[in-house]
């Protein structure tokens, strides 16, 4: 199972928008309702933004959103914010074995 | 509330094995799925494997072979063992609670450094 793929870097001003991809196949992304994003801070555990494609876990933000077209999942940013600076990647259920994407180092200039 | 708390860092030489527990409070242990995640440094997360409730585990193909995971209900806890050790699997290990059983991380472990080194 390779990995999903996701852009290495995305970046926006305090405020605006950002958006990552991660693109999978039919087997994984495109074949379930089953995709997350987890935000990770340098040094610290991976935390869950959002799941089953647009759900977000109590206490996310709503500036989060998740989507899903195709092979294809995104995730929006909202009215960025200097805290949301973090790698991001996004994970699909693929059946057995389960599979990350790349990751994307989200920069708020 | 729900914790993870994982075992200590550990220093292992080339061909070695290792065990890493990651004990869990604050919830039903027997009803979720358990997932071992690692990132070796400055990459990205990998997928190592996952062990059921039943026990019943699943694992990474370019792991199978190397990796066991168990669990003991008596003491809500749940084993990762890697064996035939090297460098490339320099890395910070984590256990990740599947709150949907379709892969959705809600809560993770602190993690775990393992050094293989020579």
């Amino acid at each position: 199972q390779s990995a999903l793929t996701q852009p290495p870097s995305a970046s926006g001003s305090p405020g605006q928008s950002v958006t990552i991809s991660c693109t999978g196949t039919s087997s994984d992304v495109g074949g379930y309702n089953y995709v997350s994003w987890y935000q990770q801070h340098p040094g610290k555990a991976p935390k869950l933004m959002i799941y089953e494609v647009s759900k977000r876990p109590s206490g996310v933000p709503d500036r989060f959103s998740g989507s899903k077209s195709g092979n294809t999942a995104s995730l929006t940013v909202s009215g960025l914010q200097a805290e949301d600076e973090a790698d991001y990647y996004c994970s699909s259920y693929a059946g057995s074995p389960y599979v990350f994407g790349t990751g994307t180092k989200v920069t708020v200039l | 509330q729900v914790q993870l708390v994982q075992s200590g860092a550990e220093v292992k030489k080339p061909g070695a094995s290792v065990k890493v527990s990651c004990k869990a409070s604050g919830y039903t242990f027997s009803i979720y799925h358990m997932h071992w995640v690692r990132q070796a440094p400055g990459q990205g997360l990998e997928w190592m494997g996952r062990i059921n409730p039943s026990g019943g585990t699943g694992y990474a193909q370019k792991l199978q072979g190397r990796i066991t995971m168990t669990r003991d209900t008596s003491t809500s806890t749940v084993y990762m063992e890697l064996g035939s050790l090297t460098s490339e699997d320099t890395a910070v290990y984590y256990c990740a609670r599947d709150g949907g059983n379709h892969g959705d991380y809600d809560y993770w472990g602190q993690g775990t450094l393992l050094t293989v080194s020579s």
